[in-house]
């Protein structure tokens, strides 16, 4: 068990839809990294929030968005479904970028867009 | 761009037997080099990791070995066990801003029979 939380484990839901997906880090870990993994594209880096604040992008399209709470859990925002936005969402968590980098991953949600 | 390439795609080892895994990467800014094994149905677990100033990292029956010169690192795994049959990810990354997003290689698919 990494100690990072993911909720909810599935999610069903139909194409034109939103979701929202939940992550808890680890206690005391700052910041949070999104991670896609699905067949084609592999496990791609979406976008990483440090402390509240957006920190770095990566293939992240422009209806998906994030934000982390006070509390620093986070939460994923995907809207206009896709199918192809079927996959893996991760979430990792680590100490602090300018410290440790290992990163530690949640679960995940698998989200299938029908 | 594939900037972190791996191989094999699948491996088949039997019991006892040393399983070796393949990376390469292009981007010579990348100066952290984890590992993940990731099991059905759960998310990537840290098994270990380098940073280019050491050739050689042995944890238990895992090691990593890395050729800077050659921008390529691998995995080791000794005496190879049918609990070590999962996926296994190479991953790189580098402080840029303060992320330590990860590209993450294709993953190879680790079967040991008994």
């Amino acid at each position: 068990d990494s100690g990072v939380t993911q909720t909810p484990k599935h999610l069903i839901t139909a194409t034109g839809q939103r979701v929202t997906l939940r992550c808890s880090p680890r206690s005391g870990d700052l910041s949070v990294y999104w991670y896609q993994q699905s067949l084609d594209q592999g496990l791609q880096f979406l976008i990483q929030y440090y402390n509240g604040e957006e920190r770095a992008k990566g293939n992240i399209l422009e209806r998906f968005s994030a934000q982390q709470f006070p509390d620093l859990h986070s939460e994923l925002n995907l809207s206009s479904l896709e199918l192809g936005d079927s996959a893996l969402y991760f979430c990792a968590s680590s100490v602090d970028p300018r410290g440790q980098r290992e990163q530690y991953f949640g679960p995940g949600t698998r989200l299938t867009v029908t | 761009q594939q900037q972190v390439k791996q191989s094999p795609q699948s491996l088949i080892v039997q019991k006892g037997g040393i399983s070796i895994i393949n990376c390469a990467y292009e981007n010579t800014a990348f100066d952290y080099f984890p590992w993940y094994q990731q099991f059905p149905g759960k998310g990537p677990a840290l098994l270990i990791a380098i940073r280019p100033d050491v050739s050689e990292k042995k944890e238990g029956r895992f090691t990593i070995s890395f050729n800077k010169s050659a921008k390529q690192f691998s995995l080791h795994i000794m005496d190879s066990q049918p609990g070590d049959s999962a996926t296994y990810f190479c991953a790189a990354t580098f402080s840029g801003a303060g992320s330590y997003q990860l590209t993450f290689g294709k993953g190879t698919k680790l079967s040991v029979i008994p």
